[in-house]
């Protein structure tokens, strides 16, 4: 089963716009991530957020977590044709498997 | 510093056919999971190993079954193929420590028909 729900499930923007994407999970977590994964081949790790942790930057990447909402936001700011890919975020629920949502295709278009 | 590598990248396999896939992880990991990722989905939790003994398994029925060597390479076999079993097969290491991304390697695309 899947914990986490991702929303949009895809996303289609203009090369240089913003792309914010959204994770739902149900239950308590150690931490979240966040992976892309560019089609037909394996996942990357991107970002990773501690429960005691609101909000983490990585470049032109920004991840907010909100536990009482039990809700994460994926931005990435000023996008490029090549952010085209999908995303998923992942529970870690400590002593549990990382457990994947569904993703959100993001399209960008030159 | 090679990252996970799987292999075969493509497999295709009748119904009721065994397959095993091979992975290699991370130099410095000792962590090895699997997953299935059916088209358009997320990947789902096959099992995990440490130590050369299943840590954690997903749910997956026994068909499903793996191993992993003192060199921390894995495997997963699969037995009495399905066409559900169709799927990319990815590969994730890791090391044992709190707060460990996985790195996953590209998959095994494999095809049951």
């Amino acid at each position: 089963s899947q914990q986490g729900e991702e929303d949009p499930q895809a996303l289609s923007i203009q090369e240089g716009e913003n792309a914010t994407m959204n994770c739902s999970y149900k239950t308590s977590i150690n931490n979240l991530q966040w992976y892309r994964q560019n089609s037909g081949r394996g996942l990357v790790h991107l970002i990773l957020i501690r429960s005691n942790e609101r909000e983490k930057h990585s470049g032109r990447l920004r991840v907010t977590l909100d536990t009482s909402k039990k809700s994460s936001s994926l931005l990435i700011t000023a996008s490029r044709a090549a952010d085209t890919a999908s995303y998923f975020c992942a529970t870690d629920g400590g002593n549990t498997p990382l457990v994947f949502g569904k993703g959100t295709r993001l399209s960008v278009i030159a | 510093d090679a990252g996970v590598t799987q292999s075969p990248t493509h497999l295709i396999k009748t119904r009721g056919q065994q397959v095993t896939l091979r992975c290699s992880p991370k130099s410095g990991h000792d962590t090895v999971s699997w997953y299935q990722q059916a088209l358009g989905q997320g990947p789902q939790f096959i099992f995990q190993y440490y130590e050369e003994e299943e840590r954690q398994r997903g749910n997956f029925p026994d068909r499903f079954s793996g191993h992993q060597f003192p060199n921390y390479s894995s495997e997963l076999n699969v037995n009495a193929l399905l066409l559900g079993d169709s799927a990319l097969y990815l590969c994730a290491s890791s090391s044992d420590r709190l707060n460990s991304p996985l790195h996953f390697g590209n998959g095994t695309r494999l095809t049951v028909t």
